[in-house]
């Protein structure tokens, strides 16, 4: 089945704890992204990869990283969690950047 | 940065009735992307219109782009309670990524 998975699905930790939430797509797409979803405010872009070794800061970077070192993974690394990066992760993925959009089930992060 | 925004923000109909929301948008798109969220899960693509088209569907779906108005509209027909799910526009102006608006939220009652 076509999909894209996230791990953890739930997360609470605290402030300075470095995490790492990961992604994985078995559909050869190019294209990674994640966004963050907040109530008032939408999907926002955090960082995005146009493929292996490629990537590239989206509207809202500040805090975090990634890597893209193989096609399938992106994993998205918080360094330093604070407060202001509770939130809800989405990893996508497409065939290039704006194509149909396949979305991960979601991480739901709560930074104590 | 956002560039979609939906209209209404919140709406709410009985099963059987139709649902239209609407999405505005800024500059000149590619193309417009319409997704559907059920409650905190991962977004579903439903539809995507280019620039160059007017009008397009799927099922019950009927999606209009107005590029001289720089608005697009998701019509649902004959909604079902299955329907009550957050409705996302999504504009490619860049080529690169898209651009997702803050959603439409709509309520289906039996």
């Amino acid at each position: 089945e076509a999909q894209v998975t996230q791990n953890p699905r739930y997360l609470i930790t605290v402030t300075g704890k470095k995490l790492t939430v990961t992604c994985s797509q078995n559909m050869n797409h190019e294209y990674m992204s994640w966004y963050r979803q907040d109530p008032g405010l939408g999907l926002r872009q955090i960082y995005y990869s146009m493929n292996v070794e490629v990537t590239d800061k989206g509207d809202v970077p500040e805090g975090y990283k990634v890597s893209r070192k193989e096609k399938r993974n992106f994993p998205l690394i918080l360094e330093s969690p604070s407060p202001n990066q509770t939130s809800l992760y989405f990893c996508a993925s497409s065939l290039y950047g704006t194509a149909t959009q396949y979305f991960g089930p979601g991480t739901r992060l709560t930074v104590l | 940065s956002q560039q979609g925004e939906e209209d209404p923000q919140a709406l709410s109909i009985q099963e059987g009735e139709n649902a239209t929301m609407n999405c505005s948008y800024k500059t000149s798109i590619n193309n417009l992307q319409w997704y559907r969220q059920n409650s905190g899960r991962g977004l579903v693509h439903l539809i995507l219109i280019r620039s160059n088209e007017r009008e397009k569907h799927s099922g019950r779906l009927r999606v209009t782009l107005d590029t001289s108005k720089k608005s697009s509209s998701l019509l649902i027909t004959a909604s079902r309670a299955a329907d009550t799910a957050s409705y996302f526009c999504a504009t490619d102006a860049s080529g690169y990524a898209l651009n997702f608006g803050k959603g439409t939220s709509l309520l289906v009652t039996p």
